[in-house]
């Protein structure tokens, strides 16, 4: 099956940094790719979808300059968390369509926790 | 808006025993429904996909059933396994957008 990446699996940093996360397909091509983001015991909710060469689109009520989504090739995508604050704490991963047959694959996630 | 529920939240059952999760949405719309396999800090792992004009798939032990019209869906668990121990997602894609909905999951535990 196909393989999406994530890099780094875990990272911890302090508030007012920016920390960058990365979503690879390894063995397809991904013109678009969606971010999502999951709160303990809740479910996972879309942030936005990133497409190759061209502008992220955000879901209603997530900030554009906080969650910079770069798509700079058919397969990766960044999300950058900018100024992050202990509120940004997550879990962030990334799904990429495999569209032969409409099957979303994830990454393994990344557990960012500000401190 | 699409809301996708799941029920139980959590189960606990022996090995061996065959159990059913629920997974329910309220728009009947939907272009296809995935159900997933989420272990403890983990990523995503797809079990099965249903599209919106089919009614069932299986894999191994596992078979999905979907009921578009009264916004249902099943995962049926045949012969329980510890390894089957984990949170399982359901998530409707809607219109075909590819933009997932998920349910907050159920978690199941196979005790030996």
């Amino acid at each position: 099956g196909a393989v999406v990446s994530q890099h780094p699996s875990r990272v911890i940093c302090k508030s007012g940094t920016s920390v960058k996360i990365e979503c690879r397909s390894l063995d397809f091509q991904a013109t678009t790719m969606f971010w999502y983001r999951q709160f303990p015991k809740q479910s996972l909710m879309l942030m936005a979808t990133s497409n190759e060469g061209s502008k992220a689109t955000y879901e209603q009520g997530v900030e554009k300059d906080k969650f910079l989504i770069n798509h700079a090739s058919l397969t990766l995508s960044t999300l950058t968390v900018t100024s992050a604050h202990p509120e940004d704490s997550s879990f962030y991963i990334c799904s990429a369509p495999w569209r032969p047959t409409d099957t979303q694959y994830f990454g393994p996630g990344t557990r960012l926790t500000v401190l | 808006k699409q809301e996708v529920t799941q029920i139980p939240a959590a189960l606990s059952v022996p090995e061996g025993e065959n159990l059913v999760l629920n997974c329910s949405f309220t728009d009947s719309a939907i272009y296809n429904l995935q159900w997933f396999r989420q272990d403890p800090g983990k990523g995503l792992t797809s079990l099965l996909l249903i599209q919106s004009s089919q009614r069932e798939q299986t894999s191994g032990r596992l078979n999905a059933s979907l009921d578009k019209s009264s916004g249902r869906s099943t995962l049926y668990i045949a012969a329980s396994q510890p390894g089957d121990s984990a949170t399982y997602l359901c998530a409707v894609d809607q219109g075909g957008s590819e933009k997932l909905v998920f349910g907050k999951g159920t978690k199941l535990t196979v005790n030996p």
